[in-house]
């Protein structure tokens, strides 16, 4: 199974500022995605990160608030832009893995925005 | 569009007992069901899945699972829980050919000594 995980495991931040969360992979994945977990909610998803292709955003996401990078098959980066509380919340890294189809989870990226 | 209503929020039991956690979805189309566990301070762990063939899956840690299409449902089973089960339980679904998931709100299940 793929092993995934992501830094930092949790950051308090100032309002205004941007925050870039790190997933590392220890396989090389096709697909990657990001989700969201704002409190006492579920996961969202955010975006679809593949490799070799611009992320493609769900509604109500966009670029310039979750630019994302993925520069390679093991690695992807989700920057939280301008941050506001509205922002607090699990941010989590996901990959179906190729040659299974299964999709497995980082540990979470916990945001505070203050 | 797919949507899951988990309708237990918190689900309290003692050990050794039976429980059942509830999932039912929403779709026009064919689907993919899954029950997902975290554990605290993990990251999201595959309980089961259920993607064609039987209707009754079976999944790590003795959880169970049935497919019910005419009452949209995909309740999670396990005969004899145990300490060690206590964590937030999540029901996803997914267009069947597609990866992204949608999500219910999750279970928080606490076993009780």
């Amino acid at each position: 199974s793929a092993v995934i995980s992501q830094k930092p495991s949790r950051d308090i931040c100032q309002r205004g500022t941007s925050l870039t969360i790190q997933c590392q992979v220890d396989s090389q994945v096709t697909m990657m995605f990001w989700y969201r977990q704002q409190p006492g909610q579920s996961l969202t998803l955010i975006a679809t990160a593949n490799q070799g292709s611009e992320a493609t955003y769900e509604s109500g996401f966009v670029i310039d608030k979750f630019p994302i990078s993925r520069p390679n098959l093991t690695f992807s980066t989700l920057t939280v832009s301008n941050m506001s509380p509205e922002d607090s919340s699990i941010y989590l890294c996901s990959v179906v893995e190729s040659w299974s189809g299964e999709q497995y989870f980082g540990p979470g990226t916990r945001l505070t925005v203050t | 569009a797919q949507s899951v209503t988990q309708l237990d929020s918190q689900v309290p039991v003692f050990e050794e007992a039976p429980v059942e956690l509830r999932c039912n979805y929403s779709s026009s189309v064919s689907v993919y069901l899954f029950w997902y566990v975290q554990y605290p301070n993990q990251g999201l762990q595959l309980l089961l899945k259920y993607l064609s063939g039987s209707t009754l899956v079976k999944g790590i840690n003795g959880f169970e699972a049935e497919f019910n299409k005419s009452q949209t449902s995909f309740h999670l089973r396990k005969p004899s829980v145990h300490i060690s089960d206590t964590a937030e339980y999540f029901c996803a679904v997914t267009q069947t050919g597609a990866n992204n998931l949608f999500f219910g709100t999750g279970t928080r299940l606490t076993v009780i000594p």
